[in-house]
């Protein structure tokens, strides 16, 4: 089943913060997150292996919650080339959500 | 290395047709699977693998056959393409353990293919 993501788009200025969730039904052995630009792959971001585990990559965040099979992206201080649509991936098997497509202007 | 390589880049099948679209990856990773990408359905997966000789279907496997012969080559063959299989497909490998992927999923450039 896929992981729900909400919200579905969200528009951002330059500067400004935004958080992305992922739920799933079942329980999780991992949460994956990728970012993929208009007409290509997706991009891994990051990968979260344990429960309640947070991981950082630049100004992007993530937390695990594996008891609520929960897991949320965190976006600081936005880029405009934070631009994309945001996928997260639940495993096992690993099967995405439908997207966040986020928009950041200047 | 090359990473995930996928052929054809594009396609267009008539009804009917079968084909195959090949993925190979140099990486030895032991888990490989297929997504197809649709405007509003996200990525679904299709078929996977979790080593040579074993696969497994995902969420949306009917019309689709895989074979994993090799660590490296994980092809996915359409039987009888259906305008409801124009789409993109994605082909993506990564280390695994127990079946699980553990770690950076690669992704393919993907193949556009359009059936009549």
């Amino acid at each position: 089943q896929q992981p729900v993501q909400s919200p579905q788009a969200v528009i951002l200025r330059e500067g400004e913060d935004a958080v992305i969730n992922c739920s799933s039904s079942k329980a999780l052995y991992s949460v994956h997150w990728y970012r993929q630009k208009h007409g290509e792959a997706p991009v891994f971001l990051m990968i979260l292996l344990k429960g309640g585990e947070q991981k950082g990559h630049e100004k992007i965040s993530a937390s695990f919650n594996e008891k609520k099979q929960q897991s949320s992206l965190y976006l600081t201080a936005s880029q405009l080339s934070y631009s994309g649509t945001y996928f997260c991936g639940t495993s096992a098997p690993l099967v995405f959500g439908k997207g966040t497509r986020l928009s950041v202007i200047a | 290395n090359a990473g995930v390589t996928q052929t054809p880049k594009f396609q267009v099948l008539k009804t009917g047709q079968s084909m195959t679209l090949q993925c190979a990856q140099d990486m030895n990773h032991e888990y490989m699977s297929w997504y197809r990408q649709d405007p509003g359905m996200g990525l679904r997966l299709i078929h996977y693998s979790v080593g040579a000789g074993i696969t497994d279907q995902g969420e949306v496997p009917n019309g689709y056959n895989v074979s994993r012969s090799t660590t490296e080559d994980f092809p996915l063959r359409l039987l009888s393409a259906a305008p409801s299989q124009t789409s993109v497909y994605f082909c993506a490998s990564s280390r695994g353990y127990r079946g699980i992927s553990i770690e950076t999923q690669y992704f393919g450039p993907g193949t556009r293919l359009l059936v009549l």
